[in-house]
């Protein structure tokens, strides 16, 4: 397990159309986090799940956004209905414990047309 | 692969000088702050971090610095290396919370 790996790398959609993502983090990692970063910007924070507990949740999370972690290892974020405004990177990070030295993984880069 | 640099502030120096990079914080209650370096088509990478009792630390070849009062952080990257071309950004939080807010980046390229 060399680190945090997403997929897909991109992801094209058409608007209104449900996309997941997939991240799974490295193995002894029990947080995990969602960042949302459009270009030229830094990354948002979007959610965080210690093991698999969801516990904490960005207003930027409208309700057409979900995730989940159902055991504590990878995790899913879904975006119903999709939006051209949802068209950015997708960054996935872990992390042992509270550090803030987070491993990101490269990220789904999501374009909605 | 893509470009998270697009109209981002640009620093450009000469490989083996040093070089400095400014990040103004906004929030005067945290008092944990990162630096991430971040190369196209790959996620943030930590570099270094500083806590607020401290105004200075050192890894290798890189230095942050914090002034507290004017909410300033740098990063000094010693004898620059055209692998050290990337965006960087600063990031601040408040030990204990999960949210991690990163600033505006700033784009470094060396100039072999």
């Amino acid at each position: 397990d060399t680190g945090v790996s997403q997929n897909p790398r991109h992801k094209i959609t058409k608007r209104g159309q449900n996309v997941t993502f997939r991240c799974d983090p490295i193995s002894e990692h029990n947080r995990l986090y969602w960042y949302r970063q459009t270009l030229g910007q830094g990354p948002e924070f979007l959610t965080y799940f210690q093991n698999e507990a969801q516990l904490e949740k960005s207003r930027l999370l409208s309700d057409r956004f979900s995730a989940e972690r159902p055991k504590g290892s990878f995790s899913t974020l879904e975006i119903q209905r999709t939006e051209q405004g949802d068209s950015a990177m997708y960054l996935c990070a872990s992390s042992p414990d509270l550090n803030y030295g987070y491993t990101f993984g490269s990220g789904t880069r999501l374009t909605v047309v | 692969g893509e470009s998270v640099g697009l109209h981002l502030p640009t620093l450009s120096v000469q490989e083996g000088d040093n070089s400095i990079i400014n990040c103004a914080y906004s929030n005067s209650a945290s008092d944990y702050f990162i630096w991430y370096k971040q190369e196209s088509g790959k996620g943030p990478q930590f570099i270094i971090d500083i806590r607020s009792n401290m105004d200075k630390r050192q890894g290798q070849r890189v230095t942050v610095l914090l002034n507290k009062t004017v909410k300033h952080l740098s990063l000094q990257i010693a004898a620059t290396q055209p692998g050290d071309s990337a965006v960087y950004f600063c990031a601040e939080t408040i030990a204990g919370y999960q949210k991690v807010t990163f600033g505006i980046g700033t784009k470094l390229q060396v100039i072999p």
